[in-house]
């Protein structure tokens, strides 16, 4: 069974940058999208942006288009999630998250099914 | 974007009762042609991360207990603990995918004992 094994907290200054990585072990993701979702503290789930390695392509929500980064290596099953511009409210636990991909009238769909435990980012100065 | 709004915001139910949780869309996820509906439901324990329990509105992920139902079809969708026990204490979202690329989760049904 695919294990997502996430890097570990980080605390940053605003102004700065975060690479989270997701590792999955026990399998591979070649057949599946990666996402990632972040929840701030008590609140909810907010989704971030995808890629899709069998694609070669990155799917990004409106709300960080420009600010983040998603990218894959396929040779060690890792994929990456950059945001730069870190400001307080960027303070949340980080998930990756395995998504299964389904395809109807040409048009991909994708839903969630294996998760990270998070990666928690602190933003403060 | 898609809203998706769930009811009630939290909720507490006697052990061994019945458990419901609404989730509301503000266009349908159904697809016409192929007739399915494209949300899931996800449980996260405390602590935890969220956990797959329903896709396609109410096929079961492998695992999931029986006592665990969604249905509901176009913009009214329910999830259905039959008979709550201890551990189904958790916070419960929902999630359309019919607007993928882009996706998004209701903001959650904090589930209690009474």
């Amino acid at each position: 069974q695919v294990q997502l094994v996430q890097s570990g907290a980080e605390v940053k200054k605003p102004g700065s940058s975060v690479k989270v990585s997701c590792k999955a072990s026990g399998g591979t993701f070649s057949s599946y999208a990666i996402s990632w979702v972040r929840q701030a503290p008590g609140q909810g789930l907010e989704w971030m942006g995808r890629i899709i390695p069998v694609l070669g392509t990155a799917n990004y929500a409106q709300k960080f288009q420009g600010r983040v980064s998603i990218t894959a290596d396929e040779s060690t099953y890792t994929a990456y999630m950059e945001l730069s511009s870190l400001r307080s409210e960027d303070t949340a636990v980080y998930y990756c998250a395995r998504e299964r991909i389904q395809l109807w009238s040409q048009h991909y769909y994708y839903y969630m099914d294996v998760w990270g435990k998070g990666a928690t980012v602190t933003v403060s100065s | 974007d898609i809203v998706m709004t769930q009811s009630p915001d939290s909720l507490a139910v006697s052990l061994g009762e019945r458990a419901t949780i609404n989730c509301k869309s503000s266009q349908s996820v159904l697809h016409s042609s192929n007739d399915k509906n494209y949300l899931a439901w996800y449980q996260q324990k405390p602590g935890q991360p969220p956990k797959l329990l329903i896709y396609g509105a109410s096929t079961r992920e492998s695992g999931v207990p029986d006592r665990v139902s969604g249905s509901g079809s176009g913009t009214d969708f329910t999830l259905t603990i039959s008979s709550l026990q201890a551990e189904d204490v958790a916070v419960y979202y929902c999630q359309q995918y019919y607007s993928s690329p882009q996706i998004t989760f209701g903001q959650g049904t904090r589930l209690e004992i009474k």
